[in-house]
């Protein structure tokens, strides 16, 4: 059964420094998402994607954040300059995107744990 | 705003044993629900979803929910867990109109001992 995948699976960076994070979607999917989980915290909505342009993004999804879709197959979150408040699990998820919004079954990858220190 | 509460933080269960776990959301228009569920390790996925007609809905692994309009509820339930279903378990709702945002619950532990 195909799958959404990240890259990396854990990443350790400095405060401040620039982190990009990767997902490849289920291949004939057509909306991205990226959603966060604090540790210990609710798995939160950052921000979908679809046809090249974001469709909806939260109020945590600021200015140093952006998501891009690179090729054919990535879909990428950057975050900019990260601060210690962005060490979280970070996952993707993907639809078909071929019926009504919000009437898809979204499919996760397995995340992204990411380290500010 | 659209919430999730889900009441039970940590359940621990003997095999064999039942379980319900809670879920109530508030939104005051239309909704998908959801649960997913984590296995240690791996990626959420989908246990069952309910968008609607039969509101107890059937899902993988002998686990079923009941969406109780009245209530603002959608319950997971299991007559019989197994170790296998220890996991971390979410509810988690989409709100009907412009938006396809997941809204997700805090998540309930379930460690199920032999």
């Amino acid at each position: 059964e195909p799958e959404v995948t990240q890259t990396p699976s854990h990443q350790v960076t400095q405060m401040g420094q620039e982190v990009i994070l990767r997902c490849v979607p289920i291949s004939n999917h057509l909306y991205f998402y990226w959603y966060r989980q604090i540790l210990g915290q609710k798995v939160e909505f950052l921000v979908s994607f679809y046809n090249n342009e974001i469709s909806e993004k939260s109020e945590i999804f600021d200015d140093q954040f952006s998501v891009e879709r690179p090729d054919g197959s990535n879909f990428t979150l950057k975050i900019r300059s990260t601060k210690l408040e962005d060490s979280a699990m970070y996952f993707c998820a993907s639809i078909p995107g071929t019926g009504g919004r919000g009437q898809e079954t979204q499919y996760f990858g397995p995340g992204t744990r990411l380290l500010v220190l | 705003a659209q919430s999730v509460s889900q009441h039970n933080h940590h359940v621990i269960l003997s095999e064999a044993a039942s379980l319900e776990l809670g879920c109530n959301y508030s939104y005051g228009g239309t909704v998908n629900l959801f649960w997913y569920v984590q296995y240690p390790g791996q990626h959420l996925q989908l246990l069952l979803k309910y968008f609607s007609g039969d509101p107890l809905v059937k899902g993988i692994k002998g686990f079923e929910a009941e969406f109780i309009k009245s209530k603002f509820s959608f319950n997971l339930r299991k007559p019989s867990v197994q170790w296998s279903d220890t996991a971390e378990y979410f509810c988690a709702v989409i709100g009907l109109g412009n938006t396809d945002k997941l809204i997700f619950g805090t998540g309930t532990r379930l460690q199920v001992f032999p």
